[in-house]
């Protein structure tokens, strides 16, 4: 299993400017999540997903748009980037059952200038 | 609403003593705690989490971690550290309310081990 991958590692992008970060798991986990990591604030929630077709809104909703369109895909949409949304992004996946753990991406690092 | 306090940006411990990380949390009705670990550069890894059972969680890498109900607390702890296990460490938290499966994370704890 490649688990939960993320593309790109690394994009820089100028202010106004929109792109798509891609997230993917070969797990089959109902749940999908985005986070962004700010020095010293930990991770919040962006956008979560319990299943195809569902998603709904986390702590820092606001610039980013997602779906799910499959299981397996949960890409997050950055509508037009602002230098506040500099950041390292993570998605993560579990199964819906009480108690299941997250999995990790590796993370995507993004400056906007 | 719920929440995480790592009370503690960085512990200092010398390689072979025991470790704590300390974490306390806020949430409403029965807790479920995780403790994740991220090294540089790299994506968060689960360690160990509490559900129901038995307060005292053993996980990975020797780690382990003591649920205390009455003073909401899910401290990290090793008996034996060692230099490989310096990284930074998160404490999350969730309700166990079917409805919402968000994880609250704290805002971490660099734990550094010398030699």
């Amino acid at each position: 299993n490649a688990g939960v991958t993320q593309t790109p590692k690394f994009q820089v992008l100028k202010t106004g400017q929109s792109m798509t970060l891609q997230c993917a798991q070969d797990m089959n986990h109902e749940y999908m999540s985005w986070y962004r990591q700010d020095p010293g604030m930990g991770l919040r929630l962006i956008h979560y997903s319990v299943g195809a077709g569902i998603t709904d809104q986390g702590e820092v909703p606001n610039g980013y748009n997602v779906s799910r369109s499959t299981t397996e895909d949960f890409p997050l949409r950055l509508l037009s980037a602002a230098p506040s949304q500099t950041s390292v992004y993570f998605c993560a996946s579990s199964y819906y059952r009480d108690g299941g753990e997250q999995y990790f991406g590796p993370g995507t690092r993004l400056t906007v200038t | 609403a719920q929440s995480v306090a790592q009370p503690e940006d960085q512990v200092n411990v010398a390689e072979g003593n025991p470790l704590t990380v300390k974490c306390t949390y806020s949430v409403s009705g029965n807790p479920y705690l995780f403790w994740y670990v991220q090294y540089p550069n790299r994506g968060l890894q689960f360690l160990l989490k509490y559900i129901t059972g038995d307060n005292l969680v053993k996980g990975s890498y020797g780690f382990e971690a003591e649920f205390n109900k009455s003073q909401t607390s899910f401290h990290l702890k090793k008996p034996s550290a060692l230099v490989s296990d310096s990284a930074l460490y998160f404490c999350a938290v969730r309700t166990a309310d079917m409805g919402r499966r968000a994880l609250t994370f704290g805002s971490g704890t660099r734990l550094q081990v010398q030699p």
